[in-house]
């Protein structure tokens, strides 16, 4: 089944304790990215990534990192979690990009930072 | 900046009334469109996009949308609810600048009663 999906489900961590959020797609999709989704807010992107090796910031980067190293990985990274990225996050991928196929969307990850 | 209004966050409605939820997006260049919908506790799935042409678009489960170019506006539309139609629904359109930003509107969360 082609699908984007993310590990874990829910993750509750405290302030500063370093982690991961995995995401991996299986439709060798080129384009990925990394969204939040807060009330109110809709979702705003963190990060993209063109292809391999390739990534650029979002509107919301800071405190995130991300890296490309395979073409179906795409891992979020939180070196210094804070309450502030206590949020929803979902990964997306897209075939060549938005413009032409919008995103398929991972089912979330629920991040409580305390 | 480009950006995306939502006019209602909250709308509640009875079975078989007819839905209308508004869009409109500030770039005036090309642009591409999409809706898409989250059911409770689920990722964003895809509704329907307008890319070019009929600027009437039919989408999955009965939805459709309406492309005004005057009125900078993508609205949904369908003519009898569900209650299984409950869900957050989002409005996206393409950045002028990258292939990979789908920039959100806030989100309108809809209930249905039966």
């Amino acid at each position: 089944e082609a699908q984007v999906t993310q590990n874990p489900r829910y993750l509750i961590t405290v302030t500063g304790k370093k982690l991961t959020v995995t995401c991996s797609q299986n439709m060798n999709h080129e384009y990925m990215s990394w969204y939040r989704q807060d009330p109110g807010l809709g979702l705003r992107q963190i990060y993209y990534s063109m292809n391999v090796e390739v990534t650029d910031k979002g509107d919301v980067p800071e405190g995130y990192k991300v890296s490309r190293k395979e073409k179906r990985n795409f891992p979020l990274i939180l070196e210094s979690p804070s309450p502030n990225q206590t949020s929803l996050y979902f990964c997306a991928s897209s075939l060549q990009g938005v413009r032409s196929y919008g995103y398929t969307f991972g089912s979330g990850t629920r991040l409580t930072v305390v | 900046a480009q950006s995306v209004s939502q006019h209602n966050h909250h709308v509640i409605l009875s079975e078989a009334a007819s839905l209308e939820l508004g869009c409109n997006y500030s770039y005036g260049g090309t642009v591409n469109l999409f809706w898409y919908v989250q059911y409770p506790g689920q990722h964003l799935q895809l509704l329907l996009k307008y890319f070019s042409g009929d600027p009437l678009v039919k989408g999955i489960k009965g939805f459709e949308a309406e492309f005004i170019k005057s009125k900078f506006s993508f609205n949904l539309r369908k003519p009898s609810v569900q209650w299984s139609d409950t869900a957050e629904y989002f409005c996206a359109v393409t950045s002028s600048g990258g292939y990979n930003k789908l920039i959100f509107g806030a989100g309108t969360r809809l209930a249905v009663h039966p």
